[in-house]
């Protein structure tokens, strides 16, 4: 079945740190990828998301592109904040059409501290 | 107004109990899904609905029942609380035309003892 590996956390910068969180796939077919955040004490939500290969999703400062040949899709912020900490979730689901369309396959979430 | 509200947010129950998790949404969405998060396994999908009618169990819905009341109510029961269903709940939803972009309730910590 589908399945989303991150790196293992969590992750301790200082402000205006560069970030970098892996996330890597296994899915048949070609996926959608998405990246959630989950601020302390707060429900999901949608980050960033890319539908095809080589399409590069971006939101307040965040980054990911579809790297369909190292099926990757790594979360970057050149200059992370303090309001930034929080847990990043990297997803997949089936593209509209399939059976499985809107299932969303979750990573197992990585925790970010920004220090001051 | 929050756009999907959970009760209780918080709840501590003994094992064997039965409890209902309650979750309503204001945003006119047909797709209502139950997750459950334990640390470091991420969100794991317990149950999801189409719309009333079409109700599909997900990768652990062993233990769990779900009822769509309505289009804007979709609820979770655990019939005989065990303590390995302590976790937090988050109850989401979204539209068919775009069902990646889900949008979270605030979550509920249950605690079995």
């Amino acid at each position: 079945g589908d399945s989303v590996t991150q790196m293992e956390g969590p992750v301790t910068l200082s402000e205006e740190a560069f970030l970098t969180i892996n996330c890597t796939y296994t899915a048949t077919g070609y996926p959608s990828l998405f990246w959630y955040v989950q601020y302390p004490g707060e429900g999901l939500q949608l980050l960033l998301k890319a539908t095809k290969a080589d399409d590069k999703g971006s939101n307040k400062g965040f980054e990911a592109t579809y790297r369909k040949e190292t099926t990757s899709f790594h979360l970057e912020k050149g200059s992370v904040q303090v309001s930034d900490s929080a847990v990043y979730f990297c997803a997949l689901t089936a593209n509209a059409g399939g059976t499985s369309y809107g299932k969303l396959t979750f990573g197992q979430g990585t925790i970010l501290t920004v220090h001051p | 107004d929050a756009d999907v509200t959970q009760t209780p947010r918080n709840r501590i129950t003994k094992t064997g109990k039965r409890i209902m998790l309650e979750c309503s949404q204001t945003k006119g969405h047909d797709r209502m899904y139950w997750y459950r998060q334990d640390p470091g396994l991420g969100l794991r999908l317990i149950y999801y609905s189409f719309d009333v009618k079409d109700i599909n169990k997900g990768e652990i819905s062993d233990g769990y029942s779900v009822s769509r009341q309505a289009q804007a109510k979709f609820s979770l029961s655990l019939e005989s609380a065990i303590p390995n269903q302590t976790a937090l709940y988050f109850c989401a939803t979204s539209e068919s035309g775009t069902a990646y972009e889900q949008y979270f309730g605030p979550g509920t910590r249950l605690t079995v003892t």
